[in-house]
């Protein structure tokens, strides 16, 4: 089983509101990814984590809140946003951060949220 | 610098027909790793292949196969008699290795449109 849950499938929200974006897996995966991908565009790195410690920011900004409260569940949290922040929030996650011969760093994702500011 | 150039944008094929989705890459990484996933319209990006750096063997998988060349730096990806099924966009994906990883970095991806 590679499953990586998402919730909310849609989100809508106004420029002042707070939201949150959930991600949970069930599958003993140590890191987890938020990735954020515009329409026509790859998925770009957002935040990684590894045992539940943020590992990699990419200079997002602080609208954009990370969350790992515990191995199995990621949670993005909105405020602020812009327009120009709607996309398609994916999230991922894999045995390990690192690569090995045996595989761990493979990501499975989740089917995303697509998200509209308005 | 690491970067993965899918130069064909989109794709159009006749059902049944073979179809080769191109990928190069650059890294100055001797530890690194390969990776295509498929992102079908309903957004979840599917992984399909990993390969590391050190394992240059091709691959098959029913009527996928995959042709990993360091020499060009190149790792493609085949689909055999293709279906409408496989209409999706295809994303090539390298990955650092040793202590680097964690960050995957994509192509632009290939739209591959399968018609009946």
């Amino acid at each position: 089983d590679t499953e990586v849950t998402q919730t909310p499938k849609h989100l809508v929200m106004g420029m002042t509101n707070k939201k949150s974006l959930k991600c949970e897996q069930h599958m003993g995966h140590r890191a987890m990814y938020w990735y954020k991908q515009k329409a026509k565009k790859p998925p770009e790195l957002m935040f990684v984590y590894s045992y539940e410690k943020l590992s990699i920011n990419e200079s997002v900004p602080s609208r954009f809140s990370p969350e790992c409260p515990n191995s199995s569940l990621l949670n993005l949290h909105l405020h602020a946003l812009q327009p120009e922040d709607s996309a398609l929030y994916l999230c991922a996650s894999s045995q390990e951060l690192q690569g090995t011969s045996l595989a761990k760093n493979i990501q499975y994702f989740g089917a995303g949220t697509r998200l509209s500011v308005l | 610098a690491q970067k993965v150039t899918q130069a064909q944008t989109e794709i159009s094929v006749v059902e049944k027909e073979d179809v080769t989705l191109d990928c190069v890459y650059e890294t100055r990484d001797t530890t690194y790793y390969l990776f295509w996933y498929k992102q079908p319209p309903s957004g979840e990006l599917v992984f399909l292949i990993r390969r590391n750096s050190f394992d240059e063997q091709n691959e098959i998988s029913g009527r996928y196969s995959w042709n990993f060349q360091k020499s060009t730096s190149s790792f493609n990806f085949t689909i055999t008699a293709s279906q409408v099924v496989d209409s999706a966009v295809y994303f090539c994906a390298l990955s650092r290795g040793n202590n680097q990883g964690g960050k995957l970095i994509f192509g632009q991806g290939t739209e591959l449109s399968v018609k009946p």
